[in-house]
Parts: structure tokens; sequence; C-alpha cells
């Protein structure tokens, strides 16, 4: 069965540091992957889309990894910040276009 | 540019009592999307309406889940009877097409508690 797996235990990292969160799936064939930041008692909010055949994009301090062969996608926030700290959520576009979401990982940046 | 407008934000209800959520897209939005989060997990697909025709309800509870968009803007998703594991958030979220390629953007939820 198709999964998408993210890790479900909160990354605890220091202002400044580069936080890096990992999605990996199984059984999908994916043409996008997407990133999205989710604060509590909100809705998700898009902040990253890379295709497959892109190996990486970056927006300002964020950067997206994509590697097809491992299944995986690395998303980095460099120069990490409190304001950062947040869930971060993948997401696939499966069959149907039906875009399927990861549980997401929680990222606490402290001072 | 407005965002999808949501409401109720929040209700208490007692279970096998309904629920309507109701939903406004993004102006000009053809794809409308309702998902279901419950806490701690990612956002669950329940449908997604392409205009006013349904393209994928695969992941609806059809026998007490229901959802329409008349006229291909608004849309409401109803629950009866409602059961204690349905609380959760419903979010509603909208985009341009169904393309695979294409951003979503959701609304602030509607917090639904079954007690």
């Amino acid at each position: 069965s198709q999964k998408i797996e993210q890790n479900s235990e909160a990354l605890n990292i220091q202002e400044g540091k580069t936080a890096t969160l990992t999605c990996n799936y199984t059984n999908y064939s994916p043409a996008y992957l997407q990133w999205y930041r989710q604060d509590p008692g909100r809705g998700p909010v898009f902040l990253l889309l890379i295709r497959e055949n892109e190996k990486e994009k970056r927006k300002e301090r964020l950067k997206v990894t994509f590697d097809t062969t491992l299944k995986q996608s690395l998303f980095h926030i460099t120069a990490s910040q409190p304001a950062d700290s947040a869930t971060y959520l993948c997401a696939l576009t499966g069959t149907a276009s039906k875009l399927t979401f990861g549980t997401g990982t929680r990222l606490q940046v402290t001072l | 540019e407005a965002g999808v407008a949501q409401s109720p934000r929040y209700k208490i209800i007692e279970k096998r009592q309904s629920v309507a959520f109701w939903c406004n897209p993004i102006s000009g939005h053809a794809t409308l999307y309702w998902y279901q989060q419950i806490l701690g997990q990612g956002p669950k697909l329940l449908i997604q309406f392409q205009n006013n025709g349904v393209v994928d309800d695969s992941q609806l509870p059809k026998d007490r889940f229901s959802a329409e968009r008349l006229k291909g803007v608004d849309s409401t998703l109803k629950i009866q009877p409602a059961k204690l594991e349905d609380s959760a958030v419903y979010l509603c979220a909208s985009s341009t097409s169904t393309g695979s390629g294409n951003t979503i953007y959701f609304g602030e939820g509607s917090w639904l508690t079954v007690v």
C-alpha cells in the first residue's frame, strides 16, 4: 500500500542552526512533491513544490531535495528562527492527481 | 485576495446529532476539497469537486457524510449521524484546477468535537 512517512517525533533545534526534516514514501511514483507548514489551530500553508525531474529547489531560507531513487525528500530550513516553529507536512500526488499528506513533523526552534 | 472562508470555526455536538460546515473558496478556483484532520495526523481527503462535479469521494464515509457544491462555488459538508470518531478539524481548500502541480489553499478549518 502507499505510504508517506515523516518523523512523528518533534525536532528540537537551536536558533541559527539548520533544521532538516525527512519525508519517505513507498509505492508512489509522484510527479510532484509539496511541503506545507501548519501552525496550531490553522490550516496548512503551501511552501514549496518540487517536480520529479528537479533535484533541488530553494526559496529564501528553505531548500527541498527530491530523490526519486531513494524515494525521499529532505526539507531544510537554514538559520532557523523561533518563528519557524510549526508542523511541516509533505504531500504527494498519487493516482488521479489526489494530494495525500504525511503525518507531519513538529519543529521547535529554541533560543 | 480573500482566502478560503469556513464556518463555523468551532462546533460541539452530541453523538448521533447532525452538523453542517460551510466553505467559500477563493474566487475563480474551480477545484474545491474537503479534508479531515484528526489530532496528530495529516489531512485526509474526503471529497474533491471540480466545479460542481465530484472528482474523488473514495474516502468519504457515505453512510453518514455528504457534501455538495451547488453552482460550482460554495460547498457544504454534512455529517449525520455523528460518531465520536468524527471529532476532527474539517479543512476546506481550493485550487485553480485539478492538475497535480497546483498549489492548494486551505481555510482555517472547522473544529468538531463529538461528545
